[in-house]
């Protein structure tokens, strides 16, 4: 079966500090795969995806993630965690062959310490 | 540029009332349109999506039910709300071939009392 597996529910760091925020996918198609981050009391924004090509894709707000097929893998990163990048990140995949639809995993919430 | 659109942003309701959520999404055509219902600290469900006017499915069996009277708008409603249906109301679309990037509308908020 699809699935999508963000294995922590809750990751807190430091302001200034490295982030790796991780998911993995079980799909059967070749996948297109994106990150998305919610604000509390919002909507989704789009911050990044990747379809094909260079596997290390740049997305929105200095955030950035790599596939890795060999490991089912698509983890987020940022280099430096600024404050307001607490929020809520959600990993989705999706194929051709779903008619649009999209798998999301369940969510990582992400505090910021001072 | 495409935007979409949810109304309201917040409604409280006595459990057995109806409901009404409206979502429009302006900039497009022919989008396939999709309803998530979050609940408190949890992830993404999808209750509904359509790829076309009349063509709707339910992913989840509940007390809900989804219109779409035109090719850019898509309702949710409920003829008997319950407590269960309380939680954040969010409408989507995107394309069903290119990138399949779903955009996300601002949500709503119920709370059945």
């Amino acid at each position: 079966a699809q699935s999508v597996t963000q294995p922590d529910i809750h990751i807190t760091v430091s302001e200034g500090a490295s982030l790796e925020l991780r998911c993995n996918y079980s799909y059967g198609a070749t996948p297109y795969l994106f990150w998305y981050v919610q604000s509390p009391g919002q909507g989704l924004q789009l911050l990044l995806k990747y379809f094909s090509g260079d596997t290390l894709v740049q997305g929105i707000k200095g955030f950035e993630a790599e596939f890795k097929r060999s490991q089912s893998s698509f983890n987020l990163r940022k280099p430096s965690v600024h404050w307001s990048d607490a929020a809520e990140y959600f990993c989705a995949v999706g194929a051709d062959n779903q008619g649009g639809k999209l798998i999301f995993g369940q969510g990582t919430e992400l505090s910021v310490k001072p | 540029s495409q935007t979409i659109h949810q109304w309201p942003a917040t409604l409280v309701q006595p459990v057995g009332s109806p409901l009404s959520l409206e979502c429009t999404v302006e900039g497009t055509s022919n989008p396939n349109l999709y309803w998530y219902r979050q609940a408190a600290g949890r992830g993404l469900q999808l209750l509904f999506y359509s790829i076309g006017i009349d063509q709707i499915s339910s992913e989840v069996p509940q007390n809900l039910s989804a219109s779409r009277p035109q090719d850019r708008q898509f309702i949710l409603s409920s003829k008997k709300l319950l407590l269960s249906d309380s939680g954040f109301y969010l409408c989507a679309w995107n394309r069903d071939r290119g990138h399949l990037e779903q955009f996300f509308g601002p949500g709503t908020r119920l709370t059945v009392l």
